[in-house]
């Protein structure tokens, strides 16, 4: 199975300011997903990221406030923008299928203060 | 719609014991079934999935059969040690070609000596 290598692994910001995330994977996928995992809670699908279009976004997120990238089949960022405390959660990256399984980056831990 | 639902947690459990963790679902098409486990401090891992009906998926002495008659998905083990301690998450990926996982609420299951 793919490996992902996701940083930063963990950051407090400050409110109002933006932080990137980053996911590299080490074969060639052709979606990446983001999840949010809030404090005690289940994940929740934010978008899917296709190589070479717009991200789709799941119901309840919207570009604006994360905003995401797909250069390339190994690589893509997401962006926690204009941040406040509701948005600390942890983040997490993903790809695989249905099939196979799917494999997830070892999270980065959001604190908003 | 789709959907995923767990029993509550937090489970209990001494050393040696059965354990058992009951995942049921809802879902339009034909879904394949995961069950993820979250040790303390670390990212999200596959335990096991089942892709079709009747399929038994196993790893690590868990076992989970994919019942369409009942819609469930429920782990198994039959002799839980310490180190089983963790968040386990029944997950749906739903049918087509989105990628889309739907998690369950989390059961935590702490394992005593």
């Amino acid at each position: 199975s793919a490996v992902i290598s996701q940083k930063p692994s963990r950051d407090i910001c400050q409110r109002g300011t933006s932080l990137t995330i980053q996911c590299q994977v080490d074969s060639q996928v052709t979606m990446m997903f983001w999840y949010r995992q809030q404090p005690g809670q289940s994940l929740t699908l934010i978008a899917t990221a296709n190589q070479g279009s717009e991200a789709t976004y799941e119901s309840g997120f919207v570009i604006d406030k994360f905003p995401i990238s797909r250069p390339n089949l190994t690589f893509s960022t997401l962006t926690v923008s204009n941040m406040s405390p509701e948005d600390s959660s942890i983040y997490l990256c993903s790809v695989g299928d249905r099939n196979y399984g799917y494999t997830f980056g070892s999270g980065t831990r959001l604190t908003v203060v | 719609g789709n959907s995923v639902t767990q029993m509550e947690g937090p489970v209990t459990l001494s050393e040696e014991a059965f354990l058992t963790i009951n995942c049921t679902y809802t879902a339009t098409g034909y879904p394949s079934l995961f069950w993820y486990v979250q040790y303390p401090g670390e990212g999200l891992q596959l335990l096991l999935k089942a892709t079709k009906a009747d399929d038994k998926g196993s790893n690590k002495g868990f076992e989970a059969t994919y019942r369409k008659e009942t819609t469930s998905f429920h782990l198994e083990k039959g002799s839980v040690q310490v180190s089983d301690s963790a968040v386990y998450f029944c997950a749906l990926g739903i049918s087509g070609n989105t990628g889309k996982l739907i998690f369950g609420q989390g059961t935590t299951l702490q394992v005593k000596p």
